[in-house]
């Protein structure tokens, strides 16, 4: 079975634009998380999606955002990028509720 | 969700076992004791999770206390690709949301 795959894996943007990550789940799987990761703050949680609508946000501000799709994949998007948002960004997806599994990430870098 | 206690690094020489310890005083009766490791710039990837019994897998095994305030984490045979930081979390099953302490550095020695 396919594990979590996020795209692109690697990303440099500058200040002031905006990115769209993507994250496709282990077939079946219905919840996706999203969690960022920084020398700084560690691992922090973003948001997560179960079929299609927000269940559950961390302490971010709005201009992070994301969406879930039908077939499960999510996508989470930054707005107005800030030096600070440089990142690996992770997405983990689940099926019942105990285990989650993460992909291998993307890292962002804002210039 | 309740916090946790882990000490930031640990060693452990190859082919020992590695016992990570959790301390989780504050732990909920519907919440459960969950670990992860990330071994450099990969995600994280989930080990074992328990309740209140002692758990094993293929990977770990979990000894949780009866009074369930701490945990332990036995790598039984310990290899180089085990180095890696080891979250341990609380948490209550159904929420999705983890949430990660600074976890602890393990260092496998040749």
């Amino acid at each position: 079975k396919a594990g979590v795959t996020q795209t692109p894996r690697y990303l440099i943007k500058t200040r002031g634009q905006q990115v769209t990550l993507s994250c496709s789940p282990i077939s079946g799987h219905r919840s996706v998380s999203w969690y960022q990761q920084t020398p700084g703050q560690g691992l922090q949680f973003l948001f997560e999606y179960f079929s299609e609508t927000q269940r559950n946000k961390g302490n971010f501000p709005g201009r992070f955002s994301g969406r879930q799709f039908s077939n499960s994949r999510s996508e989470m998007n930054v707005s107005t990028l800030e030096l600070g948002d440089s990142a690996l960004y992770l997405c983990a997806s689940s099926l019942d509720g105990y285990e989650q599994y993460f992909g291998p990430g993307t890292r962002l870098t804002v210039t | 969700d309740a916090k946790t206690t882990q000490p930031p690094s640990m060693d452990c020489a190859e082919g020992r076992a590695a016992n990570l310890p959790c301390n989780h005083s504050t732990i909920s009766g519907n919440e459960y004791v969950y670990w992860y490791r990330q071994i450099h710039s990969q995600g994280p990837q989930y080990i074992i999770h328990g309740l209140k019994n002692n758990e094993t897998n293929e990977m770990a095994s979990l000894i949780i206390t009866e009074d369930r305030k701490s945990s332990t984490l036995i790598l039984p045979h310990a290899t180089l690709r085990d180095t890696a930081v080891y979250y341990c979390i609380v948490r209550v099953y159904g929420n999705e949301k983890l949430t990660f302490g600074t976890g602890t550095r393990l260092t496998i020695i040749p």
